[in-house]
């Protein structure tokens, strides 16, 4: 079975610019989670999807958002982009979002100039 | 509150055994988790014990779990360079829906 894939795997960014980074979960894992994994904070939740809803957010800007397909594939924006916004982010899936273990992708690496 | 602490770095030798040493504050986990990430990668899912558990045994790796302590312990047996790496804790809760938190990682390095 294909793990967690993330696209792209690098991205460079200049500030006020948007980003979408994208995530193709495990077949079969319908629930899609979003991490952002910085030196100062660590690893922060984002974002939580499962049949194309957003069930729960975590302590982010109105500036980071998701989004989720029919195929649970999943993309998240960041508009506006700032210099803090240069982390790792990582995309996880689980079959059904409810006490089960998160599969990560090996992320996304942001750098925003 | 939500809160994992692990101390930031082990130094071992190549054969000995690695004890990475975890603490979490909220008493609600369900699941407890050790995460494995190396240079360049994403985070790979070493293990989890249940959170009536005390113990879990998957070939080198031992898991042990003080519910009253909220103390989580990995244990590495005959650690190889390979096993160079990260590791973070993370305790998983339910609110809206499931999500980690995590610990903000143990570098363990392994000398030849």
């Amino acid at each position: 079975k294909a793990g967690v894939t993330q696209t792209p795997r690098y991205l460079i960014k200049t500030r006020g610019q948007q980003v979408t980074l994208s995530c193709s979960p495990i077949s079969g894992h319908r629930s899609v989670s979003w991490y952002q994994q910085t030196p100062g904070q660590g690893l922060q939740f984002l974002f939580e999807y499962f049949s194309e809803t957003q069930r729960n957010k975590g302590n982010f800007p109105g500036r980071f958002s998701g989004r989720q397909f029919s195929n649970s594939r999943s993309e998240m924006n960041v508009s506006t982009l700032e210099l803090g916004d240069s982390a790792l982010y990582l995309c996880a899936s689980s079959p059904t979002g409810d006490n089960s273990p998160l599969h990560f992708g090996n992320g996304t690496r942001l750098t925003v100039t | 509150g939500e809160d994992v602490e692990q101390s930031l770095f082990l130094s071992v030798r190549e054969g000995d055994s690695s004890v990475i040493n975890c603490t979490y504050t909220d008493s609600s986990s369900t699941y407890l988790y050790w995460y494995k990430q190396e240079p360049g990668a994403g985070l790979q899912l070493l293990t989890y014990i249940f959170s009536n558990m005390d113990m879990k045994q998957d070939q080198r790796l031992t898991v042990l779990l003080n519910k009253k302590d909220k103390h989580l312990s990995l244990r590495i047996a005959d650690t190889q360079t390979g096993d160079s790496a990260i590791y973070f804790c993370a305790e998983g809760l339910m609110d809206s829906s499931y999500k980690l938190i995590f610990g903000s990682g143990t570098r363990l390095l392994v000398r030849p």
